[in-house]
């Protein structure tokens, strides 16, 4: 059983592109979370998506949306990327929106913004 | 506002001797507590978590946490650490309505020597 895949492990970006990350939920899940970890610091969320929805949103600027695809897999976009973008992007899944029910981690895309 | 601390950005521990890392939350209403552990290029791994009942949970690994509602702590634990124990090891919190999106401290980095 395949868990939560993540594409691509690395990327290096320059200042003021666009870039998109992608998530497989494990399967079973229907529900992906995004999440944002700089060098040293726990992760922060970013957003949350179900049934093809934003469901939830973090402290996040409109430069960050995503995309979930009638399978359940999701896009994180960022766009006009800062040097502050560069950081580990984490996905997550879960079976439902429940604060009960446990998120699976993917092994995250490492973002370098030059 | 929810909010976890993880006041020991580092914790030292011999092979074989108990191990403690710290967590205390804020969040108003009933918490969902939850610990995490990351390996080096892995994503989060799931330990643990408590919902309601028992103040002991009982996780992977041999880890277990205490829930102390009048402290609002949530002590990771484990009677006897092994090297392949050292990792950078997350608290996390949310509540009900909340759903399942998590604020997570800033991570205690657990070094066992052998």
């Amino acid at each position: 059983d395949a868990g939560v895949t993540q594409s691509p492990t690395h990327l290096i970006k320059t200042r003021g592109q666009q870039v998109t990350l992608r998530c497989s939920p494990k399967s079973g899940h229907d529900t992906v979370s995004w999440y944002q970890q700089a060098l040293g610091q726990g992760p922060q969320f970013i957003f949350q998506y179900y049934e093809e929805e934003e469901r939830q949103r973090g402290n996040f600027p409109d430069r960050f949306s995503g995309h979930q695809f009638p399978n359940y897999s999701s896009e994180l976009n960022v766009n006009a990327l800062l040097l502050g973008d560069s950081a580990l992007y984490l996905c997550a899944s879960s079976p439902g929106t429940g604060s009960k029910n446990i998120q699976y981690f993917g092994a995250g895309t490492r973002l370098s913004v030059l | 506002a929810q909010s976890v601390a993880q006041p020991e950005d580092q914790v030292n521990v011999a092979e074989g001797n108990p191990l403690t890392v710290k967590c205390t939350y804020s969040v108003s209403g009933n918490p969902y507590l939850f610990w995490y552990v990351q390996y080096p290029n892995r994503g989060l791994q799931f330990l643990l978590k408590y919902i309601t009942g028992d103040n002991l949970v009982k996780g992977s690994y041999g880890f277990e946490a205490e829930f102390n509602k009048s402290q609002t702590s949530f002590h990771l634990k484990k009677p006897s650490a092994l090297v392949s124990d050292s990792a950078l090891y997350f608290c996390a919190v949310t509540r009900g309505e909340y759903g399942n999106k998590l604020v997570f401290g800033a991570g205690t980095i657990l070094r066992v020597k052998s």
